[in-house]
């Protein structure tokens, strides 16, 4: 099974700040990558697929780059909505399998 | 507005059986594959469960492949997730998330908020 791995645990930041969170896999997935936003009592929220493709309705200051076994997600100025839990999805597209990184939490 | 509520969550005895439902609204459900996901108590969270869109093809992960069951009512707009088996492991907060596979690249694009289980 491929392991996905985020670091930090934690990030603690400031609105306007710009900030890099990561994700490391223990084998090569390609670009088959994507992150996840997570807020408390809320459904988690596609933010990048296929490693850099923004979601629908996600706004240009997150970025997603990254291959093989290196990926990151950037957030260009912080804004007080995106205070939030992101994960990181690996995906074999067949048959379907996915495993999941374990999270940075964004905090103030 | 696409939505997905998970429910027939609660507390049941190491052994039992629960059946988690998942009702969609906002999108015709037959034209999407649906997954089951759970994070257990300070775990990441781990995909357990998949079904295509015409309900043919079922996937599980070994974790829970010969106890769950995966199945889909389109004319309802339901998904299922019968659990059986369960042990104290199970306890988790399930989540139901639409599959996309978008050129090639698979994701979640619509999650539920979750709904918990308790194996206790």
């Amino acid at each position: 099974e491929i392991v996905m791995t985020q670091s930090p645990a934690t990030l603690s930041v400031s609105p306007g700040e710009r900030v890099t969170l990561s994700c490391r896999a223990s084998q090569s997935v390609n670009r088959n990558l994507a992150w996840y936003q997570h807020k408390p009592g809320q459904s988690p929220r596609l933010v990048i697929y296929a490693a850099s493709a923004r979601a629908t309705g996600i706004p240009a200051r997150f970025s997603g780059s990254g291959s093989g076994t290196e990926f990151s997600l950037t957030i260009s100025s912080l804004q007080s909505e995106d205070f939030a839990l992101y994960f990181c999805q690996q995906y074999d597209n067949w048959p379907p399998r996915y495993t999941f990184g374990q999270g940075t939490k964004l905090e103030i | 507005e696409v939505q997905l509520v998970e429910s027939g969550g609660g507390l049941v005895q190491p052994g039992g059986s629960l059946r988690l439902s998942c009702e969609a609204s906002g999108f015709t459900l037959s034209d999407y594959s649906l997954n089951w996901v759970r994070q257990a108590p300070g775990k990441r969270l781990e995909w357990i469960a998949y079904i295509s869109g015409n309900a043919k093809t079922v996937f599980y992960s070994e974790s829970v492949k010969g106890r769950f069951t995966i199945s889909r009512d389109d004319a309802n707009n339901l998904v299922y997730l019968q659990m059986s088996s369960l042990r104290d492991e199970d306890t988790a907060v399930y989540y139901c998330a639409r599959d996309h596979l978008d050129g090639g690249n698979r994701h979640f694009d619509s999650w539920g908020r979750g709904i918990t289980v308790t194996v206790s």
